[in-house]
């Protein structure tokens, strides 16, 4: 079985940096083809994705936001960990992980649940 | 970037009624490998999304038949036969083709 969790603050300030850790388990990121990537979604509104980190420790960021955020992986952790510098109370929103497979469904088949992050001073 | 337009944003259905969501992306989502990477997710109140359909008809695991997809280039759409009071939620089309992915704005279906 497939899972997702993410973890993290569930409060920073302005200014400060997040760090969100996804531990998953069910497959391996030194697969061929299997990708994590980051969504998230303010209170409300749609989802909007930023990150990608692939099989072959290859990254991918969302245009808007790639000055700001740092991707990574620990495959014996089976873990990915996102970055994002400088928040602010617009990165206020629900956090997600979730997997795809290049080559497979290519679609994001497996969600974590999310974390809230919510920030303020 | 490619940007993912649905309407409408707002669908009140009656149940055992058929639903419709239309997705239109701002270039084609035609892959240099041939294939259409559009999928469609569905988001119940308070739950993460969940993979409907992928590659724009294929029906992900455990979804009910009363959901198909249909569409080519830049034009796609979400069917429900005959909404059921579970369907409640918002819907997004997302698209796989180009990095960076993106979403459509969500259709919020609810029932009249």
């Amino acid at each position: 079985q497939v899972t997702l969790r993410e973890s993290g603050p569930a409060l920073v300030k302005p200014t400060q940096t997040l760090t969100l850790t996804c531990t998953f388990s069910g497959f391996s990121l030194s697969t061929s083809g299997m990708c994590v990537s980051w969504i998230r979604q303010p209170p409300g509104k749609a989802l909007e994705w930023l990150a990608l980190i692939d099989w072959d420790d290859d990254k991918y960021y969302s245009t808007s936001l790639k000055t700001r955020l740092t991707i990574s992986k620990d495959t014996s952790k089976n873990q990915v960990v996102l970055t994002m510098t400088n928040m602010d109370p617009v990165d206020t929103a629900t956090y997600y992980c979730a997997r795809i497979a290049v080559a497979g469904f290519d679609a994001f088949d497996i969600w974590g649940q999310g974390t809230m992050v919510t920030v303020s001073s | 970037d490619i940007v993912m337009t649905q309407t409408p944003l707002s669908s009140p259905v009656t149940l055992g009624q058929p639903a419709s969501i239309s997705c239109r992306s701002s270039q084609s989502l035609v892959h240099s490998d041939g294939n259409t990477y559009l999928s469609w997710l569905q988001q119940r109140p308070g739950q993460p999304p969940r993979l409907l359909i992928y590659k724009i008809s294929n029906r992900f695991s455990g979804v009910p038949d009363r959901f198909s997809g249909s569409g080519a280039g830049t034009d796609f759409t979400l069917k429900i036969s005959r909404v059921e009071a579970e369907d409640v939620g918002v819907y997004y089309c997302m698209q796989a083709t180009q990095l960076m992915y993106t979403f459509g704005q969500g259709t919020k279906l609810e029932i009249k």
